[in-house]
């Protein structure tokens, strides 16, 4: 199936770094929402946007969704140890009464002491 | 309460065996969702079920047969797997689109369990 293009792929990163990771889609969608999964665990939804502009903060995490609606955002300040993980954006178009997420094939954060 | 519960955590089949999955919600969602992922990649979208029927089906084999019995559970019923079929399954829920928010959660936004890890021998 269509997957989005999410960048970069991976990361080593200092503890106490800022992290910036995107997300391209050649198509528009109405939402976007951001995972974390942890190994072995189901993916987390830590931001959604549903906006175009839109800035959402979610403690040290914001996420933007871009003004042509086919890219997103995800910052994350002052990275910890806990922040380790593979991030997923998912794009979702408005069809139906049930939605259909695209994700991104991940970015994969980990961090160094 | 946004929890998404799922059973067995892990599950190991022979090709032969017949097996199920379960998923549990208590959100009052009505769109529940099964997908499919493998080791370092994106989960893969399955089945989706709104209002107890189904409505999306990715051109699934039948060795997979979905069904949900009432708005708070999921099954996934295994039969014939094959050693590729070996993955993490994962359920999600989430309020049908054109709803209202429900808790604050906007409809769309999807939940997902901690999902079964499977191996087919």
């Amino acid at each position: 199936g269509q997957q989005l293009n999410q960048s970069p792929q991976s990361m080593f990163i200092q503890e106490g770094e800022d992290v910036s990771m995107n997300c391209t889609s050649s198509s528009i969608f109405n939402t976007w929402l951001w995972y974390k999964q942890d190994p072995g665990e189901g993916p987390v939804l830590l931001i959604a946007l549903y906006k175009a502009g839109e800035l959402t903060s979610n403690g040290r995490l914001t996420a933007q969704f871009g003004i042509t609606r086919k890219d997103s955002f995800l910052n994350i300040s002052a990275s910890i140890p806990s922040d380790v993980g593979i991030y997923f954006c998912a794009g979702q178009p408005l069809t139906g009464t049930a939605s259909k997420l695209t994700f991104g094939t991940g970015t994969r954060l980990q961090v160094t002491l | 309460d946004t929890e998404v519960t799922q059973t067995p955590k892990h599950l190991v089949m022979g090709m032969t065996n017949k097996k199920s999955l379960k998923c549990e919600q208590h959100m009052g969602h009505r769109a529940m969702y099964w997908y499919k992922q493998k080791a370092k990649k994106p989960p893969e979208l399955m089945f989706v079920y709104s209002y107890e029927k189904l409505s999306i089906n990715e051109s699934v084999p039948s060795r997979f047969s979905p069904e949900c019995p009432n708005s708070s559970l999921l099954n996934l019923h295994l039969h014939a797997l094959q050693p590729e079929d070996s993955a993490l399954y994962l359920c999600a829920s989430s309020l049908p689109l054109g709803s209202g928010r429900g808790g604050g959660i906007l409809p769309g936004e999807q939940f997902f369990g901690p999902g079964t890890r499977l191996t087919v021998l």
